[in-house]
């Protein structure tokens, strides 16, 4: 089946702009979670949806970072007034549920965004 | 996650070779460990993982290995492949959280 999906795939945007970032999970995942990952780094955690329930917003960097989900289907990520130190790779991953032993996460290939 | 700054730690082996990558992690209360492989310009991809009450898990050309008593995992690949260059994550969580704690990768080099 098809895979996590996320568009675009690069963006290059000027400093002070908002940008808006989508992910397209897999058909039947329940949780969806964004990441950024930076030149040379690992992931950061940044948001976390699951079903209907309030999402983990713990991860987001500044209150300029916010994201939405609607149902279990497409999310958003939105970054506002964007600045250069947000330029990174922005990843989507998805999973069958938040509970079980193997619970594996399947990631997009990502957003790769660059704030000139 | 955490990070080492732009310079991954670098492992080059020779094509054929046996590859092994390293990985310490940080929260012994965690119980599920997971290795990805993210080749340039991709996403993360699972390759395999292990449950805490086990020290070694076996899949196609891959193994690993989990130290719980000095917080370590490694990933073993057998008879390296030019298509095995790639920057390797350890993840780890605990089965009652939903959050993967990446570690900062090792990036593996396959010389022809």
């Amino acid at each position: 089946g098809a895979g996590v999906s996320q568009s675009p795939s690069n963006k290059v945007t000027e400093k002070g702009k908002d940008v808006e970032l989508r992910c397209d999970p897999i058909s039947g995942h329940t949780a969806l979670y964004w990441y950024r990952q930076r030149l040379g780094q690992g992931l950061e955690f940044l948001i976390y949806f699951q079903g209907n329930s309030a999402p983990d917003k713990s991860g987001l960097p500044s209150d300029r970072f916010s994201a939405e989900r609607t149902g279990e289907s497409v999310s958003t990520l939105t970054i506002q007034r964007t600045q250069q130190e947000d330029s990174a790779v922005y990843l989507c991953a998805s999973s069958r549920s938040r509970t079980g032993v193997l619970e594996t996460q399947y990631f997009g290939p990502g957003t790769r965004l660059l704030v000139l | 996650g955490e990070s080492v700054g732009l310079h991954l730690p670098t492992l080059s082996v020779q094509e054929g070779d046996n590859s092994i990558i390293n990985c310490a992690y940080s929260n012994s209360a965690s119980d599920y460990f997971i290795w990805y492989k993210q080749e340039s310009g991709k996403g993360p991809q699972f390759i395999i993982d292990i449950r805490s009450n086990m020290d070694k898990r076996q899949g196609q050309r891959v193994t690993v290995l989990l130290n719980k008593t000095v917080k370590h995992l490694s990933l073993q690949i057998a008879a390296t492949q030019p298509g095995d260059s790639a920057v390797y994550f350890c993840a780890e969580k605990k089965d009652s959280s939903y959050k993967l704690i990446f570690g900062s990768g090792t990036r593996l080099l396959v010389r022809p």
